[in-house]
């Protein structure tokens, strides 16, 4: 079965530091991969994605993400953390064909002064 | 161009009520999405719609559900005789084609039921 795991629901970052974001996912056929942000009462806005070819991705806001097939794994990076990043993470997978994407439940970031 | 847009923002309704929400999607875009998203929760898929094709109405939770896309542009969710789990946000989304490419999300629909 298809599923997505994020399994921080709430991490606590100081600014200037560094964030990595933890994504597993399940899936019968080869991934496309996704990470969304989503602010309080926001829509979700899609920050990079992975379909095939080099496996570490570049995303807006100095994001990025590095996918492993061996892991199951696609976490999302970003080397120095703004304030402005404090928002809702989705990981979220699907496949060309197919209908919908898979979201995990999210990871709610924190940024401290 | 503008984006995906959702009315209303928000609806509080009374149990039992029947609600209709409505999304206007990006023009040109094939593919239309809903999904709901709990407290707490990611986002359920519940539809898909693509062009002419039957829509996928494989993630509605019950037939209270139900949706319809009118001339490949404005779609509406409709949900009957509301309940107080259907409390949740109603996002919906659209594509160029299907899942393959980038899904663009509106801002959602908050509803309320007391």
């Amino acid at each position: 079965a298809q599923s997505v795991t994020q399994p921080d629901i709430h991490i606590t970052v100081s600014e200037g530091a560094s964030l990595e974001l933890r994504c597993n996912y399940s899936y019968g056929a080869t991934p496309y991969l996704f990470w969304y942000v989503q602010s309080p009462g926001q829509g979700l806005q899609l920050l990079l994605k992975y379909f095939s070819g080099d496996t570490l991705v570049q995303g807006i806001k100095g994001f990025e993400a590095e996918f492993k097939r061996s892991q199951s794994s696609f976490n999302l990076r970003k080397p120095s953390v703004h304030w402005s990043d404090a928002a809702e993470y989705f990981c979220a997978v699907g496949a060309l064909g197919a209908n919908n994407l898979f979201f995990g439940t999210g990871t709610r970031l924190t940024v401290i002064p | 161009g503008a984006g995906v847009s959702q009315s209303p923002s928000n609806k509080v309704t009374e149990k039992g009520k029947d609600v209709e929400l409505r999304c206007d999607p990006i023009s040109g875009h094939t593919a239309l999405y809903w999904y709901r998203q709990s407290l707490g929760q990611g986002l359920e898929f519940l539809i898909y719609f693509q062009g002419n094709s039957a829509p996928d109405k494989s993630g509605l939770p019950s037939d209270r559900f139900s949706a319809e896309r009118t001339g490949g542009s404005v779609s509406t969710l409709t949900i009957q005789r509301t309940q107080q789990e259907d409390s949740a946000v109603y996002l919906c989304a659209s594509s160029w084609e299907r899942t393959g490419n980038e899904q663009y999300f509106g801002p959602g629909t908050r509803l309320t039921v007391t």
